[in-house]
């Protein structure tokens, strides 16, 4: 599953140190959200999910925050390990909604 | 991979030749998606079933045809391939409507027409 664009935004971090990746959505109507991992050769990897009755959830080193103002995402990886190198992406749908629209993603190199 | 198999793997094809690729789930979930994913477009959905024999289009449909006779497989057929469809081709599961509950991806089916 190369999903590896010329265009996509890359995060650089420094394994341990804490990172955040931000997703900008389109459909104000949306109020579910999620986020996936996906590393080269794989399929998307299910990671957290958020409803917009929250503006947070936690789950296992991993936390989103959701800004419904200004339709903005954001996942944060605290204490980010080598195994976190992949793309990440973030998706929205509505109640009753069929489809999920995906974003196009964003490329986390951690640095050993 | 959440109990989801694709089939082939990888599949080399000439334009014009017919090619279907399959989707098989051990989940027993109600709601099947195709999608594919080229550089700087993402995930894109093209067809997706909501129970047995029961299909809908999604963003990028035009070339592609599904079926679902049996709530484990859902198969995705290009008539005619064009090299606009070499892609990596992904399925997806969910027990609930996409705007309920979490889609879960198999591994993908990398397919290049010549």
């Amino acid at each position: 599953g190369e999903s590896v664009g010329l265009h996509l935004p890359t995060l650089s971090v420094q394994e341990g140190d804490n990172s955040i990746i931000n997703c900008a959505y389109s459909n104000s109507a949306s109020d579910y959200f999620i986020w996936y991992k996906q590393e080269s050769g794989k399929g998307p990897q299910f990671i957290i999910d958020i409803r917009s009755n929250m503006d947070k959830r936690q789950g296992q080193r991993v936390t989103v925050l959701l800004n419904k103002t200004v339709k903005h995402l954001s996942l944060q990886i605290a204490a980010t390990q080598p195994g976190d190198s992949a793309v990440y992406f973030c998706a929205e749908s509505y109640r009753g909604g069929n489809k999920l629209v995906f974003g196009a993603g964003t490329i986390l190199r951690v640095k050993s | 991979d959440a109990g989801i198999t694709q089939s082939p793997r990888h599949k080399v094809t000439e334009t014009g030749t017919p090619v279907t690729l399959r989707c098989h789930q051990t989940e027993n979930h109600r709601y099947m998606y195709w999608y594919r994913q080229d550089p700087g477009h993402g995930l894109r959905l093209i067809h997706y079933s909501y129970g047995v024999k029961d299909t809908d289009k999604g963003e990028v449909s035009d070339g592609y045809s599904v079926s679902r006779s049996k709530t484990e497989d859902f198969l995705l057929t290009l008539e005619s391939a064009t090299s606009s469809q070499t892609s990596v081709y992904f399925c997806a599961i969910s027990p609930g409507l996409a705007g309920e509950s979490e889609q879960y991806f198999g591994p993908g089916t990398r397919l290049t027409v010549t």
